[in-house]
Parts: C-alpha cells; structure tokens; sequence
C-alpha cells in the first residue's frame, strides 16, 4: 500500500531558483527519508528526519517534517542543473503485523533548467 | 564509502528462462533487499533479508525467488521470466533497520 505521496509529480524551473516538493503520508512514522534518483540508475539518499525531529539540513537541502498534518517538504536552494533528477520520499513505519517497512512514494520529476 | 554492486546494467532475457539476478554490497550490512520499480508504479519491495539464510516476502513477490547464502550477496531469480516482469530491478542494503538503505546501480530487465 501506498504511504508516501509527493506533489507536484513533476517541477520545471530554471537554474538559480528554489524547487520545493511535498510528501504526504497516513499513518505514523518513525522516520521519513528523501532520496534522489538520476535517469537510468539507482536511488541516493539523500536526508533522514526522525519523527521528533521538525527540521534538518544538508548543504542545499532543507527538509522539514510536520508530524501533525503527516507532511514532508524537500528544499533545494540555488538549484542547479545537475539536480535535475527524480526525488522520492520514504517512510518508515511499523506495520500492524508489528514489522518494519520502509515505503516509497512515487517521486517527483525535477527539471532544472539551464 | 558503501558499495553496491549489481551484476548488470542491462539484460535481455527470453520468455520462460531462468534469470539470476546478482548484487554484492562491500558493507557488512546485515539488511539487503530488492525491487523493481516501473513507470506509474513507483518503487515495489520484492523480497528482502535480514540476514544470511533469512528471506522474507515482500509486496510482490509472485515469480521471484531469492538466495542469501552469503552476507554479502542477495539473488533474484525469476523461475520462468514472463513478459510482465520487463522492468528495473534494484537491490539495496543497510546496516540495521530504521536507517537509510544504499541502491545498485539498477538492473534493466528485458522479457522478449
């Protein structure tokens, strides 16, 4: 099942500009991760928030997590072309069988344009 | 830095053989899972390790097998590929659980 949600599926903007994505999930979580995936190849993680954590930092990236609305965003500040690239969030959660799953979103495609 | 390695970047497979797919992390990780991930889809847990010998299913794992003999390799096999199972595959490992996991470089699966 579906956990994850990022919004928008897919962000055009130019170079120098901030790209904002969104991830929206259902039920609690023990941690959420944002990882980047370029064209053709595998995922790179990029930042782990913990569930008591609001926000986290990481060069040009800045992630907050909203327990309460069960919400995620992904900064990139002075994006570059080299971001361009797909980005998804993944949750961390207890299962009701008591078991651990991670879950990924369906992504969102980055466009960076020069 | 963690390695993961997988044994191709791109197959081409017939329907009905058998295919093996292979990854190897250089980590000592104990967790190693794999997926595959198609357009509209997103990415789909196949099956997954905890440790050696220890397999356990994951969301779709109809057609797929896995070995873990070793720590550091976890195979896929598909028993008889069947067209619906063209699709990228990734294998990922991490340490422990509740942390992040580390991908492959995928493996693009073609079924003729």
């Amino acid at each position: 099942s579906q956990q994850g949600e990022e919004d928008p599926q897919a962000l055009s903007i130019q170079e120098g500009e901030n790209a904002t994505m969104n991830c929206s999930y259902k039920t609690s979580i023990n941690n959420l991760q944002w990882y980047r995936q370029n064209s053709g190849r595998g995922l790179v993680h990029l930042i782990l928030i913990r569930s008591n954590e609001r926000e986290k930092h990481s060069g040009r990236l800045r992630v907050t997590l909203d327990t309460s609305k069960k919400s995620s965003s992904l900064l990139i500040t002075a994006s570059r072309a080299a971001d361009t690239a797909s980005y998804f969030c993944a949750t961390d959660s207890l299962t009701q069988g008591g078991s651990e799953k991670l879950v990924f979103g369906k992504g969102t495609k980055l466009t960076v344009n020069p | 830095d963690v390695k993961v390695t997988q044994s191709s970047r791109y197959l081409v497979k017939r329907t009905g053989e058998k295919v093996f797919l292979e990854c190897v992390q250089d980590m000592d990780h104990e967790n190693m899972f794999w997926y595959r991930q198609d357009p509209g889809l997103g990415l789909r847990l196949i099956y997954f390790s905890y440790d050696v010998k220890m397999k356990e299913k994951g969301d779709i794992p109809e057609g797929y097998s896995v070995s873990r003999e070793k720590k550091e390799r976890f195979s896929l096999i598909l028993e008889s590929a069947s067209t619906n199972q063209t699709s990228m595959y990734l294998c990922a490992s991490r340490r422990l659980p509740w942390v992040e996991q580390f991908f492959g470089p995928g493996t693009r699966l073609t079924v003729l």
